[in-house]
Order: C-alpha cells, then structure tokens, then sequence
C-alpha cells in the first residue's frame, strides 16, 4: 500500500459545484495532515492544514477520519480559479518525520 | 521580499556536465528541503537539512550532493547529469520537520 493515496481524476465539474477529494495514508501514527494545491507549471503551495475535529477555511472544508486513515477535501461553489491540482500531504512519524505528498488529484472547473 | 527563491529557475545542459542549484529562505527556518518532481508530476523529497545537518538522504543518486553553509541556505550540486535527472526541482522551508513547508518556484532542469 502507498503511504498516501489519491484518485488522480481528472474532476471536471461546473462553476458554482460542490466537489470532494480523498486521501487514504497507511501510517496509523501519522500526526500531521495538510492539502496543498499546485497550478500548471507552479509550486505547490499550502491550502491548509487539516485538523482532528474538522476545519473550514471559506468554501473550504477538511476533515480526517484516524480511524479510516482517511482525509477529505470539500470545495464549495467552485470558482475557475480553484482549477489546480491538490495534493494530500501527511507526514511520515519516526526519527525523520518528513512530510509524504500524494500525487495529487486534478481538478478542472468549466465556466 | 520572496520568502524562498532558488536559482536558477531554467537550466538546460548536455549530459555528463555538472550544474549546482541554490536555495535561500528569507523566513527564519531552521530546516530546508529539495524535492524533484518528474514528468509524472509525482513529488518526491530527496534531501531536507536541519539547522546544517543532513537528516534525510532518500535514495538518491551520490551524484546528487546537498551542501547547506548556513540554515538559510541549501544548495544541491549535480555531478555527471544523465537524460533520467530531467525533472523540475524544488527547494522548500519549515520550522522543523513535522510543519507546512514553503516552496521556491521550482528549476526546471532540461538535459540534452
């Protein structure tokens, strides 16, 4: 099993949809959860940070489930501008701990 | 007033030359990283430093050497550059090992 797993899509949704992504990582004692997202030919760069009880940022909304090794994004009324690839990030526990970017899930939003 | 900058952001070269990579960060983190993203578009770590010192060595090639002279700064030197080194490669910054990371805008390195 890959350390953080994501659907690739692409998701090609209309302006103004509700869209969600999912990542399923396989160290149980992982610790830290991010998204980032990253735009055609750019670096990736922070979303936000996913917390134990769920959090909102605007139209955004993370949630991560330990039990599953699950975590979610959800994007409300998409704008043309939310077109990136988003990037589930978890770190990896241990005497390193460095961070594990999934490959990432492609959104498309059409006008 | 770019919080991680990297130079430079194209570099195209024949195979078998050597080429360096630098990285400053101007935000006051105590740890640095290089990534390599291929074509694939798959991000993968191979180096991060802490406050000087190496802490990660992925399985990259010893052709690759990461050279940190302070913790503002990571520089990472290709020797012997083969067509498979062809990737965008990004240097990033965090406080400490566990948090959000801030990434330079990426060197996109072309071999011939």
């Amino acid at each position: 099993r890959k350390e953080v797993e994501q659907d690739p899509g692409p998701f090609n949704v209309p302006e103004g949809a509700t869209v969600a992504f999912n990542c399923t990582y396989s160290n149980s004692a992982s610790q830290s959860f991010f998204w980032y997202r990253q735009d055609c030919r750019k670096e990736p760069k922070l979303l936000m940070s996913v917390y134990s009880s769920g959090n909102e940022d605007g139209r955004f909304t993370a949630q991560l489930n330990r039990a599953s090794q699950y975590i979610s994004l959800l994007i409300r009324d998409s704008k043309l501008s939310d077109s990136a690839t988003y990037l589930c990030v978890v770190n990896r526990r241990g005497s390193q701990g460095n961070l594990i970017f999934g490959k990432g899930t492609k959104l498309s939003v059409k006008p | 007033d770019t919080a991680v900058s990297q130079t430079p952001k194209y570099l195209v070269t024949q195979m078998g030359n050597d080429k360096s990579i630098k990285c400053e960060q101007n935000l006051g983190h105590d740890t640095m990283y290089w990534y390599k993203q291929d074509s694939k578009k798959f991000l993968k770590i191979m180096f991060s430093y802490n406050n000087k010192e190496l802490i990660i060595n992925e399985t990259v090639p010893n052709r690759f050497s990461p050279k940190s002279p302070d913790k503002a700064h990571l520089n990472l030197h290709i020797n012997s550059l083969e067509l498979g080194d062809s990737a965008v490669y990004f240097c990033a910054s965090s406080f400490g090992k566990e948090k959000p990371q801030h990434f330079g805008d990426g060197t996109r390195l072309s071999i011939l």
